[in-house]
């Protein structure tokens, strides 16, 4: 069964500065890899998509790398906004498992004036 | 984009009482759809695939007879949760996607059940 964990499930920067959120799973038959946000109460909104065979996206500030070998992705914020401040979900679909996605636990990020 | 609509945002009911709550894909036709379920501080969990024309698949451990699923048409998908508790309380999600790379999700429902 794949398990997908985040690391840290909360952080608090101060505006500006770079950030990495972190993403592991255990199996590394995926299809592809989405980093979400999601705010209080509200839907998530896609961010980036890897598809297994790529090794990073980019979008904006954004920059999400893949290192499916080793179960591993993280997301790279650059020079960090309080708009930012959401939780960040990262998840995963499987090979032959269709659109199912098993998600992260998730990280919470706050950024301060 | 693609959108999809998911009503209502938050429902209130009194315990025993059963909500519906409906997926719209919006400018697609979606041949299934999924729809998770989320504790508070928790992550997102998949409760059962809904395919249209079809019986839903569910997930192990979702109750089948108490989320009743129902994809009737390509466009539209409802979860009715019946004889609501207040365990039942929890925010509840759709997804919709056209293709394998791109899944799209409705804004959620939070419900409370008194």
């Amino acid at each position: 069964k794949q398990e997908v964990t985040q690391i840290p499930a909360a952080l608090s920067v101060p505006e500006g500065e770079n950030l990495v959120l972190n993403c592991s799973f255990t199996d590394s038959a995926i299809y592809n890899l989405q980093w979400f946000r999601q705010d209080p109460g509200k839907g998530l909104t896609s961010l980036l998509l890897i598809q297994s065979s790529q090794r990073e996206q980019t979008s904006g500030r954004l920059n999400a790398s893949l290192d499916k070998s080793s179960g591993r992705s993280t997301l790279y914020i650059a020079a960090s906004q309080p708009g930012d401040s959401a939780t960040y979900l990262c998840a995963v679909s499987l090979t032959g498992g269709g659109n199912k996605l098993t998600f992260g636990t998730g990280t919470q990020l706050k950024v301060e004036l | 984009g693609a959108v999809v609509s998911q009503h209502p945002s938050w429902v209130i009911c009194k315990s025993g009482t059963s909500v519906k709550i409906e997926c719209r894909s919006l400018d697609f036709q979606a041949t299934t759809m999924f729809w998770y379920r989320q504790f508070p501080k928790q992550s997102l969990m998949l409760m059962a695939t809904s395919n249209e024309g079809s019986k839903a698949t569910y997930e192990q451990g979702v109750e089948k007879d108490k989320f009743l699923i129902n994809h009737a048409s390509l466009t539209l998908s409802t979860l009715t949760v019946t004889s609501a508790h207040p365990e039942d309380s929890s925010f509840y999600i759709c997804s919709a996607s056209r293709t394998r790379e791109k899944l799209f999700f409705g804004s959620g429902t939070q419900l409370s059940v008194l």
